[in-house]
């Protein structure tokens, strides 16, 4: 077991670029989840997948956001045309089917 | 929709003290809870969870919570701290049905005094 990793740990763009972050699961971990935590907030759900499937998408998700999981592995999510608002920390987590989650250390977007 | 509370947002408390973060959750079906910690630029850590069985669940580092269903209540308690307990500490719920997505309260930041 060697944890959710996150890639890159840290994200510093301009407003209007856009980024991808990686995030590689728990190799025997059939879901992936992507969370975003704003300063003094607990995490807020994006997106879950089942294997590759996207299951669930959050209203918060909006059409700048995409991600895939391409395989069942590891998992990107997309973010076009920054903006200040999306600066964030981005939490994945994996799990087997209802086992607790298993989250990474997380990507911190800053939008400038 | 599962909605998670966690009323304070900062416990301070000295050293070798007892502690009890609250956490009050609202839900129409029936739900599993969790408690999580999280140090500093890291990610959430499993302190315990409360699936079935005896409502008194015990956790990693001495923690541990009891679910009261008359209440809606899960509150994380430590009979006496330690300075590496200063983190913050996140309640969640998730529906037993289907256990695909997980509700966040708003965190209670616990710090620890010598």
């Amino acid at each position: 077991d060697t944890g959710v990793s996150q890639n890159p740990r840290h994200k510093i763009t301009k407003r209007g670029q856009n980024v991808t972050f990686r995030c590689d699961p728990i190799s025997e971990h059939n879901r992936l989840y992507w969370y975003r935590q704003t300063l003094g907030q607990g995490p807020e759900f994006l997106t879950y997948f089942q294997n590759e499937a996207q299951l669930e998408k959050s209203r918060l998700l909006s059409d700048r956001f995409s991600a895939e999981r391409p395989k069942g592995s590891f998992s990107t999510l997309e973010i076009q045309r920054t903006e200040q608002g999306d600066s964030a920390m981005y939490l994945c987590a994996s799990s087997l089917d209802t086992s607790p989650l298993h989250f990474g250390n997380g990507t911190r977007l800053t939008v400038t | 929709a599962q909605s998670v509370t966690q009323l304070d947002s900062q416990v301070p408390v000295f050293e070798e003290a007892p502690v009890e973060l609250r956490c009050n959750y609202s839900s129409s079906v029936s739900v599993y809870l969790f408690w999580y910690v999280q140090y500093p630029n890291q990610g959430l850590q499993l302190l315990l969870k409360y699936l079935s069985g005896s409502t008194l669940v015990k956790g990693i580092n001495g923690f541990e919570a009891e679910f009261n269903k008359s209440q809606t209540s899960f509150h994380l308690r430590k009979p006496s701290v330690h300075i590496s307990d200063t983190a913050e500490y996140f309640c969640a719920v998730t529906r037993t049905l289907n256990f695909n997505k997980f509700y966040f309260g708003s965190g209670t930041k616990l710090n620890v005094k010598p």
